[in-house]
């Protein structure tokens, strides 16, 4: 079955940690995507990209640092630096046709303390 | 500019009952309006979408109306069933190279049996 896979589902850190958030998908698809969700926040971008090693920054990039040197794989590393890094972080992908849907992971939740 | 207001945050409703959420733009920009729901531990996943060249979009027993000169658009769910309960986000983008979604901050609704 194509799809996206996020490891862990749950991740628990000390702070002052980096820590780094696994995204593979088989779906041949171009672009690639990291969310972050809080209750009542919706999802806020935090980083993209649409070719491999290329990236750009989202709304709120700042404390995290992503990496895009296969396809394939898209991790995110969430670092010391972001101050409030305890929350629920979705991946997704999109084939190269920007008006075809976005396809999700099923997240990890990160819980720093 | 960006921002996509969603409401209510979240909703009860009666099995068989009409489930409305409502969603508001600014971005005269934006020109796909999609809809995802999401299950608790889950990605969200495409529920329905609409361009601005229509007014109302229906896939069975969910409609999209969309009201371009007011800038909303809402999320109508006809006898609404409890495995309707999740979280459903509105969502919009408009057209260029990234095609970025830009979501409102969700709405939980549960369907009472």
């Amino acid at each position: 079955d194509g799809g996206i896979t996020q490891s862990p589902k749950y991740l628990f850190r000390k702070e002052g940690q980096n820590v780094t958030l696994s995204c593979e998908q088989n779906l041949n698809h171009d672009a690639m995507y990291w969310y972050r969700q809080d209750p009542g926040q919706g999802l806020r971008l935090i980083y993209y990209s649409q070719i491999v090693n290329d990236f750009q920054k989202g709304d709120i990039a700042e404390g995290y640092s992503v990496s895009r040197e296969k396809k394939e794989s898209f991790p995110l590393t969430v670092t010391s630096a972001q101050k409030n890094p305890t929350a629920f972080y979705l991946c997704a992908s999109q084939p190269r046709d920007r008006d075809s849907p976005l396809h999700f992971g099923n997240g990890t939740r990160l819980t720093v303390t | 500019q960006q921002q996509v207001k969603q409401s209510p945050q979240s909703l009860i409703v009666q099995k068989g009952g009409i489930s409305i959420i409502n969603c508001a733009y600014e971005n005269t920009a934006f020109d796909y309006f999609p809809w995802y729901q999401q299950f608790p531990g889950k990605g969200p996943a495409l529920l329905i979408a609409i361009r601005p060249d229509v007014s109302e979009k229906k896939e069975g027993r969910f409609t999209i109306s969309f009201n371009k000169s007011a800038k909303q658009f809402s999320l109508h769910i006809m006898d609404s069933q409890p495995g309707d309960s999740a979280t459903y986000f509105c969502a919009a983008s408009a057209r260029g190279s990234a095609r970025q979604l830009t979501f409102g901050s969700g709405t939980q609704l549960t369907v009472l049996p």
